[in-house]
């Protein structure tokens, strides 16, 4: 299994700014992923977080908007930039550790609210 | 696209119930699937995955049948508990998605004491 520690757990921010969220595990893994999870929602992909290269975007999901750093095998960070009350949701970080058809790990989460 | 979808927004029953939770999925393609366990400001939480060659997987009081005829995916719990109240999510993926899982919308289950 995996730790994964999410900062900060909860947030409350001004439209227009950024907020920056981390993501730390416990181990060297090779898949990061970030998900959104609006409010009594599911998990929607945002990006798929690949060390030494540019993150991969899901559909509907914009560096620009979403700007992800990979600067090691246990570290990442979601930058979620001039935002809106329509962001306001849930972030949280995934990894996978063995291979595509075993379970993903997750950390708690990071509570955004954007008034 | 296609995606993974669940019948039932909210179910509600008594401790000591047996509890099913069920899953649609579309893309006939999935050959792993995966329940997560979601509790109040919490991430997902691993309960019990399934792979495609297998119709029934048992774990401690959880069992997942998988039909792939008609594409169906569901979760048992047996003799419910008051902390199993969570929301429950469906999740697949497919070789070739790169690792990337596919969520369905979620189940909240509610156990009255």
């Amino acid at each position: 299994s995996a730790v994964i520690s999410q900062k900060p757990s909860r947030d409350i921010c001004q439209r227009g700014t950024s907020l920056t969220i981390q993501c730390q595990v416990d181990s060297q893994v090779t898949m990061m992923f970030w998900y959104r999870q609006q409010p009594g929602q599911s998990l929607t992909l945002i990006a798929t977080a690949n060390q030494g290269s540019e993150a991969t975007y899901e559909s509907g999901f914009v560096i620009d908007k979403f700007p992800i750093s990979r600067p090691n095998l246990t570290f990442s960070t979601l930058t979620v930039s001039n935002m809106s009350p329509e962001d306001s949701s849930i972030y949280l970080c995934s990894v996978n550790l063995q291979g595509w058809n075993t379970e993903a790990f997750f950390g708690q989460g990071t509570r955004l609210t954007v008034v | 696209g296609e995606s993974v979808g669940l019948h039932l927004p909210t179910l509600s029953v008594q401790e000591g119930d047996n509890s099913i939770i069920n899953c649609a999925y579309s893309n006939s393609a999935s050959d792993y699937f995966i329940w997560y366990k979601q509790e109040s400001g919490k991430g997902p939480q691993f309960i019990i995955d399934i792979r495609s060659n297998m119709d029934k997987r048992q774990g401690q009081r959880v069992t997942v049948l998988l039909n792939k005829t008609v594409k169906h995916l569901s979760l048992q719990i047996a003799a419910t508990q008051p902390g199993d109240s969570a929301v429950y999510f469906c999740a697949e993926n497919t070789r070739g998605s790169n690792y990337k899982l596919t969520f369905g919308k979620g189940t909240l289950l509610t156990v009255n004491p």
